[in-house]
């Protein structure tokens, strides 16, 4: 049974950079297969994605936050991880893992989930 | 642009059944989608995978009341015998090259 687990600072001042990471149990990300991706949720709003990485480290990102996104993949820990810079309030959301599905080379459905982790952008 | 439209709210009674929808915008109307399920306070669960021809593949422990159909452009999630607990935000989700793509999500009202 996979599960995922967010974990990092559930306060970031604005300016700075908001960093997570995703630790993976009951898969390994080095096995492939699937994608590893950064989802999020404003408070009371929908879900929206973020990016993706793939065990080999290439990176999609949703190019409205592209500028300011960067993931990176631990396999040695089966760990994945998020930092967006120079955060704004805006940016205060829900932070979700997820694994996404890899189909005929390209992502598909999401089909587990983290429990989510709220961060705060407020100095 | 690949965009899914899904209604704000719906509500139905308890016991009975409820159908969800999910629009394809055009051009992208042969599209697969998936379904998620957002309980209060909760994390989104995966609930199946819906294709075009309306065959669907459900996550580990989903009961069989869910249920996922498609016609032309619209996929469906029909949750029949209606608990308390199936009171939740439903959002579709889709893919297009190298990116993810999610519905507004449909608030459900058990009554």
């Amino acid at each position: 049974q996979v599960q995922l687990q967010e974990s990092g600072p559930g306060l970031v001042k604005p300016s700075q950079t908001l960093s997570l990471t995703c630790t993976v149990s009951g898969y390994l990300i080095i096995t492939g297969g699937y994608y590893w991706s950064w989802i999020r949720q404003h408070p009371g709003k929908g879900l929206e994605w973020i990016g993706y990485i793939y065990s080999s480290g290439t990176t999609y990102y949703n190019p409205s936050l592209k500028s300011r996104v960067s993931m990176s993949v631990d396999t040695s820990k089966n760990q994945f991880s998020l930092k967006l810079s120079s955060v704004t309030a805006a940016d205060t959301a829900v932070y979700y893992c997820a694994r996404v599905r890899r189909e005929y080379g390209d992502s598909s459905a999401v089909d587990n989930w983290g429990q989510g982790t709220l961060v705060t952008v407020s100095s | 642009q690949l965009v899914l439209t899904q209604s704000p709210s719906a509500s139905a009674s308890l016991g009975a059944s409820v159908k969800l929808t999910c629009t394809l915008s055009s051009g992208h109307t042969n599209y697969a989608i998936a379904w998620h399920q957002q309980q209060p306070e909760k994390g989104p669960r995966f609930l199946m995978k819906v294709d075009t021809d309306g065959s669907h593949s459900k996550g580990d422990g989903i009961p069989d009341r869910f249920s996922g159909s498609s016609s032309g452009a619209e996929r469906y999630l029909t949750i029949y015998s209606l608990q308390s607990e199936d009171e939740a935000d439903y959002y579709c989700q889709t893919w297009g090259t190298a990116s993810l793509v999610f519905g507004g999500g449909t608030k459900l009202t058990v009554l």
